[in-house]
């Protein structure tokens, strides 16, 4: 399948429990942050976004906390669900929403959601 | 009533051809972009249009060239295509200077160089 050979950095949960997806961003600039989901053959889907100016941002099931003193961001799923199970990326801008703006994506992490 | 589509989905040629992916996007937005994602799942940035303009150039081998016809299409040309152009490509786009800056992105081009 398409993991075959792949050597990403996973996290295997069982279905019902919380998940804790972590990332390191470099840029102690970057003052915007985006968690992306990637199901197997599709694109980065958005999840929830952050701005430097905020710790903790929660949406449905997902909440997102970010610590500028460590440049570290996390993503928490709540009750995780089969559906969940994806490459997580998150990704850092430095741009503020300028004309320059890009992303910068980390890794990403695989999360395996177990019955 | 897809917002960002990309074609062709899959794309297999040999080595030397010249191949062109087609990206629109439906949102309204005024920023586009090509993404790279390698074998082990790397996504990195290689060009950006903003209102028809080259924003950003990562790098990229001149042998790559974007197209942007209006604000709703980015296209990707690629000439003398090699063996490590092998990966999927991404179209996204994004509203600038709003309240969120995430950038949408399309279903991918899995192109295949042998």
């Amino acid at each position: 399948g398409e993991s075959v050979g792949l050597h990403l950095p996973t996290l295997s949960v069982q279905e019902g429990d919380n998940s804790i997806i972590n990332c390191a961003y470099s840029n102690s600039a970057s003052d915007y942050f985006i968690w992306y989901k990637q199901e197997s053959g599709k694109g980065p889907q958005f999840i929830i976004d952050i701005r430097s100016n905020m710790d903790k941002r929660q949406g449905q099931r997902v909440t997102v906390l970010l610590n500028k003193t460590v440049k570290h961001l996390s993503l928490q799923i709540a009750a995780t669900q089969p559906g969940d199970s994806a490459v997580y990326f998150c990704a850092e801008s430095s741009a503020g929403g300028g004309a320059t703006n890009k992303l910068i994506f980390g890794t990403g992490t695989l999360l395996a959601v177990q019955p | 009533d897809t917002a960002v589509s990309q074609t062709p989905k899959y794309l297999v040629t040999q080595m030397g051809n010249d191949k062109s992916i087609k990206c629109e996007q439906n949102l309204g937005h005024d920023t586009m972009y090509w993404y790279k994602q390698d074998s082990k799942k790397f996504l990195k940035i290689m060009f950006s249009y903003n209102n028809k303009e080259l924003i950003i150039n990562e790098t990229v081998p001149n042998r790559f060239s974007p197209k942007s016809p209006d604000k709703a299409h980015l296209n990707l040309h690629i000439n003398s295509l090699e063996l490590g152009d092998s990966a999927v490509y991404f179209c996204a786009s994004s509203r600038l200077g709003g309240p969120r800056a995430e950038a949408f992105f399309g279903q991918g081009t899995r192109l295949t160089v042998v």
